[in-house]
């Protein structure tokens, strides 16, 4: 069973660019919950697809944007890029259930 | 609406000595809970948690923890530490839901404790 992949592991972009980060769900799992973890914080929640639609957002501005494909593989999408938007991004993809959830190796984005 | 405070950004421990990592939550409905670990330049995994039941779990690598209610707590205990346990602990707190509910699962997490072991 393969676990949760994402891509690419390390990013560099400069502010005011557009960045696409990709996450591989757990075979199976048709969810999915992207957080985003700025440096010495905890993970904070942007949103969650479910079965391909938004299903819940936290607090962040509109130019962050996803999806989900139907073979539950997901997209993170940030446009304008802020300095503010460095952290490591996380995907983690469950099935029907709140209490397994998985998560992926992360992507470390740096906005110069 | 839910929040987590982990008391202590720093925890330093002896190797086999007891380790102690403290977690308290708010919520407005009954929590699920959890505690994660993170390695350097890794993602989370999960240690251990409480949904429903028996309100002392246990997890992976030694790890348990106990719900408590009436302290609104769920600290992280383990006996002996081990030089392999040193890495960056956060916990976080869920609410139940429907699956294809809002946000279902979504977890809410502390600013998380850093565990060092020392020889």
């Amino acid at each position: 069973e393969t676990g949760v992949t994402q891509s690419p592991t390390h990013l560099i972009k400069t502010r005011g660019q557009q960045v696409t980060l990709r996450c591989s769900s757990q075979s199976g799992h048709n969810t999915v919950s992207w957080y985003q973890q700025a440096l010495g914080q905890g993970p904070q929640f942007i949103f969650q697809y479910y079965r391909e639609e938004e299903n819940g957002r936290g607090n962040f501005p509109p130019r962050f944007s996803g999806l989900q494909f139907p073979n539950y593989s997901s997209e993170l999408n940030v446009n304008a890029l802020e300095l503010d938007d460095s952290a490591l991004y996380l995907c983690a993809s469950s099935m029907d259930s709140p209490y397994e959830q998985y998560f992926g190796p992360g992507t470390r984005l740096t906005v110069t | 609406a839910q929040s987590v405070t982990q008391l202590g950004s720093h925890v330093s421990v002896s190797e086999g000595a007891l380790v102690l990592l403290r977690c308290n939550y708010s919520s407005s409905v009954p929590p699920y809970l959890f505690w994660y670990v993170q390695y350097p330049n890794q993602g989370l995994q999960l240690l251990l948690k409480y949904t429903t039941g028996a309100t002392l779990v246990k997890g992976i690598n030694g790890f348990e923890a106990e719900f408590k209610k009436s302290e609104t707590s769920f600290h992280l205990t383990k006996p002996s530490a081990h030089m392999s346990d040193a890495a960056e602990y956060f916990c976080a707190v869920s609410t139940p839901g429907a699956a294809g509910g809002t946000s279902y699962g979504k977890l809410t997490f502390g600013q998380g404790t850093i565990l060092t072991v020392h020889p």
